[in-house]
């Protein structure tokens, strides 16, 4: 079955540092996510993205984060400076419309800022 | 302010034990997805629930959808230790985010 890899799966980084998450989605979906979730917190939304352009974006989303679709394949959420309370799992999902709105999601990367 | 809340937060029982959770919000789904996630994964899709009403059965698995689109509930008929995970209720929209509920934390004990 197809699915969405996510890569590094930790990524260990100092703060102020800058940060790449990179997911490759399932080839055929055209809609794509990026979701967190802090340790023992609930799944958090920060970022959809269809047609080469943000659709919407959470108040989590501010100007240190940004998404893009370099080459039609990989999906990337980058951090410019990262803080402390960045620190949580980064997961990445993805979808084709008509699909009963099912995401599929990747293995998450755990991203610790120190 | 979309929110969906779950109860419990936390349920430990023992195996061949039933347990329902609920998800409750004040708005209106589309549709709504439980998933269940282990330490370390992302979250695996069991079910989605798209008509006010509908009843999903998944081997001891059973899932409602409120009638008015706005709450849903899953219970497991005797529990197994392979149970044991993080359970999420999601709303969607359309194609539009996914909000996904506070998490019930289920441990079932052998």
């Amino acid at each position: 079955e197809p699915e969405v890899t996510q890569t590094p799966s930790h990524q260990v980084t100092q703060m102020g540092q800058e940060v790449i998450l990179r997911c490759v989605p399932i080839s055929n979906h055209l809609y794509f996510y990026w979701y967190r979730q802090i340790l023992g917190q609930k799944v958090e939304f920060l970022v959809s993205f269809y047609n080469n352009e943000i659709s919407e974006k959470s108040e989590i989303f501010d100007d240190q984060f940004s998404v893009e679709r370099p080459d039609g394949s990989n999906f990337t959420l980058k951090i410019r400076s990262t803080k402390l309370e960045d620190s949580a799992m980064y997961f990445c999902a993805s979808t084709l419309p008509a699909s009963g709105e099912k995401l599929f999601f990747g293995s998450g990367t755990q991203l610790s800022v120190l | 302010t979309q929110l969906l809340e779950q109860s419990p937060q936390f349920l430990s029982i023992q195996e061949g034990e039933n347990l329902t959770v609920y998800c409750n919000s004040s708005s209106v789904f589309s549709s709504l997805q439980w998933y269940r996630q282990e330490p370390g994964e992302g979250p695996v899709l069991l079910v989605t629930v798209v008509t006010g009403g509908e009843v999903k059965k998944l081997k001891r698995l059973t899932f409602q959808f409120g009638d008015a689109r706005k709450d849903s509930s899953l219970h497991i008929t005797a529990a197994q230790p392979g149970d044991t995970g993080l359970y999420l209720c999601a709303g969607a929209r359309g194609t539009d985010k996914l909000i996904f509920g506070t998490g019930t934390r289920l441990q079932v004990f052998p």
